[in-house]
This record gives C-alpha cells, sequence and structure tokens, in this order.
C-alpha cells in the first residue's frame, strides 16, 4: 500500500528563514504527490501536487516542491518564511484512482 | 470557481443520537471522498464513490454509511453517535483527468 513519511512533527524556523518540510513516500508504481496546508479550525487546501509532468513544482503562496524519484522523497520548500505561513502542512499520495493518503502532518511555527 | 461545498459547516449531537452530513462536489468531478479527522491527527479515509456507486472503503465504521445521489452531491449518515466521533468531516471530489482533489471546508460534528 501507497505511503508518504513526514519527518519531524513539529517545524520552527524564524521569520525570513528557508523553509523545509520533508516528505518522503514509497511506492512500486509512479505516484502522484500533494502537498496541502491547513489553518487552524480551517479545511485542506491544496498547495502544489505532482503529476508525472516537471519534476520541480510551484505552488501558491511562494511555495515549492522537488519530486526525487532517486531518493523517494518530495520535499517543501520556501526560501523566505513569512508569520502568515504557520500553518499544519500535509503531504499525501495517491495512485491511479485511488485515495488520497495523508502523512501525519507537520507544524510549522514561525519566529518572529 | 465553484468549490466543494459541505453542510453544515458545523453540528453538535448528543450521544446515540443520529447525523447526516452532505456534501456537493464540483460540478463534473465524478468521484467523492470522504475523510475523517480527529484533534491533532491527519485525515483518515473512510468511504469514496465513483459515478454514484462505492469505489473504496476505508476505516469507516458500521454504524456509518453514505451515499451519492443521481446528482452526485453525497451524504454520510452517522447512527448511534459515540463521544469519539467528534471530528472535522470533509469531502472532497476528484476531476476527471484524476489529478486533482478538490476538499470542501469541512463539517465540525461535536458529540457530547
Amino acid at each position: 500500500a501507497q505511503s508518504v513519511t513526514q519527518l519531524g512533527s513539529h517545524v520552527s524556523v524564524s521569520e525570513g528563514a528557508l523553509v523545509l518540510l520533508r516528505c518522503n513516500y514509497s511506492s512500486s508504481v509512479p505516484p502522484y504527490l500533494f502537498w496541502y496546508v491547513q489553518y487552524p479550525n480551517q479545511g485542506l487546501q491544496l498547495l502544489l501536487k505532482y503529476t508525472s509532468a516537471a519534476t520541480l513544482v510551484k505552488g501558491i503562496n511562494g511555495f515549492e516542491a522537488e519530486f526525487k524519484k532517486s531518493e523517494t522523497s518530495f520535499h517543501l520548500t520556501k526560501p523566505s518564511a513569512h508569520m502568515s505561513d504557520a500553518a499544519e502542512y500535509f503531504c499525501a499520495v495517491s495512485f491511479g484512482n485511488e485515495k488520497l493518503t495523508f502523512g501525519t502532518g507537520t507544524r510549522l511555527t514561525i519566529i518572529p | 470557481a465553484a468549490g466543494v461545498i459541505q453542510s453544515p459547516r458545523h453540528l453538535i449531537k448528543e450521544k446515540r443520537e443520529t447525523a447526516t452530513l452532505k456534501c456537493y462536489p464540483i460540478p463534473r468531478h465524478d468521484t467523492v471522498y470522504w475523510y475523517q479527522q480527529g484533534p491533532g491527527q491527519d485525515p483518515q479515509f473512510l468511504i469514496s464513490f465513483y459515478e454514484k456507486m462505492q469505489s473504496d472503503k476505508g476505516s469507516i465504521p458500521d454504524r456509518f454509511s453514505a451515499q451519492q445521489f443521481s446528482d452526485y452531491h453525497s451524504e454520510l449518515n452517522m447512527s448511534s453517535l459515540e463521544l469519539g466521533d467528534s471530528a472535522l468531516y470533509f469531502c472532497a471530489s476528484r476531476s476527471r483527468d484524476r489529478t486533482g482533489y478538490t476538499f470542501g471546508s469541512g463539517t465540525r460534528l461535536t458529540v457530547v
């Protein structure tokens, strides 16, 4: 079965610093990979997705992620953190017509 | 652009009562998914429908049932509610090109 692992349930970065949230997947077939952001008491908002086109994917709010098959990774980055980036981030994977399977999430805290 | 609509946004029920959650997918999306997100947890897949037929089933209790109607809206029926059913319930719909999942804002169910 497909799965994703998010390393680090909590990540803190200073405002203006690089944001790096890690996601590794396990799969025997090419996956579709997603990053979602969830603000407190709100729904899941799609940041970006990889669907077997370009390996470097640019998303909303300045985020991007690179699909690295050799490392089975899909880490999320942002060059300069803003206070408004504080939220919970979920990596998710799907295969073909199957459901999305989520990682356990990473809570991002921005230090002023 | 049209989004996934869920109703109600908030619901408070007592133990052993029943609840019905509704989901209206994006027009022309052919697959609907239901997820349950407990406090501090990642979303867990419950059930999905493709063209009004159940397509996959996850960790959905026997007390829950769901269906998709001819207009593609879906309802999640929950009976004999327990305190542990308190959670955020998300519906998502998927586009026909199989790359896009769009989530609704969720229904927050509180069982007291």
